[in-house]
């Protein structure tokens, strides 16, 4: 089936310890997004980007890092410099790539909790 | 700062009730309006994409109005059945930040049987 996936669903961290979060397509979309929701909070962009080896940061990209190496690909790495990384992380992707933004689709999403 | 924003927050219903809510946004530099669908445990799931001023989309019982004029858009459900609880997102798209979605709370609706 064509999709989302995101792994793990569950991950705990201890403070201090950067941690990946991954997110794979197999829907052949050129652009991938990375979301962050907490409660009572709209969904905030942390990166996306349009085409492979390309990324922007979005508004709260400070404490994370992405690569895109891979069409179907991008995973995310919270960093220890993130100073509230406990959080709902959802992964999405479009069709379109730069200049264009068709509706998203989204992975179910990972839980971080940092202990 | 952009701002959407989507009203009521959360709002109860009897099944049969028709119902509707609000997206605000910027009115100025527009490229396009989402609307999506977030059911509990679930992967939030597009239900319209807007982009000219006075679309009007409709799929099933959800329909939707967009006013890019006045930065608004409505999102309509007519006789709202249990299966339409979830929560409803809009995202703003601005030109020349087409990556950049920015979502609003959402409006979380409950349909009492």
């Amino acid at each position: 089936d064509g999709g989302i996936t995101q792994s793990p669903k569950y991950l705990f961290r201890k403070e201090g310890q950067n941690v990946t979060l991954s997110c794979e397509q197999n829907l052949n979309h050129d652009a991938m997004y990375w979301y962050r929701q907490d409660p009572g909070q709209g969904l905030r962009l942390i990166y996306y980007s349009q085409i492979v080896n390309d990324f922007q940061k979005g508004d709260i990209a400070e404490g994370y890092s992405v690569s895109r190496e891979k069409k179907e690909s991008f995973p995310l790495t919270v960093t220890s410099a993130q100073k509230n990384p406990t959080a709902f992380y959802l992964c999405a992707s479009s069709i379109g790539g730069t200049g264009y933004t068709g509706e998203l689709f989204f992975g179910e999403g990972s839980r971080l909790t940092v202990l | 700062i952009l701002n959407v924003e989507q009203s009521p927050q959360s709002l109860h219903v009897q099944e049969g009730d028709s119902t509707n809510f609000t997206c605000s946004f910027p009115s100025s530099n527009f490229y396009a309006l989402h609307w999506y669908r977030w059911e509990t445990a679930k992967s939030p799931e597009a239900l319209f994409v807007m982009t000219l001023n006075g679309d009007e989309k409709k799929k099933g019982r959800i329909s939707a109005t967009l006013n890019t004029k006045e930065g608004y858009s409505y999102l309509y459900i007519k006789g709202s059945q249990p299966e339409d609880s979830a929560t409803y997102l809009c995202a703003f798209i601005r030109w020349g930040s087409q990556g950049n979605l920015i979502f609003g709370k959402g409006t979380k609706l409950s349909v009492k049987p």
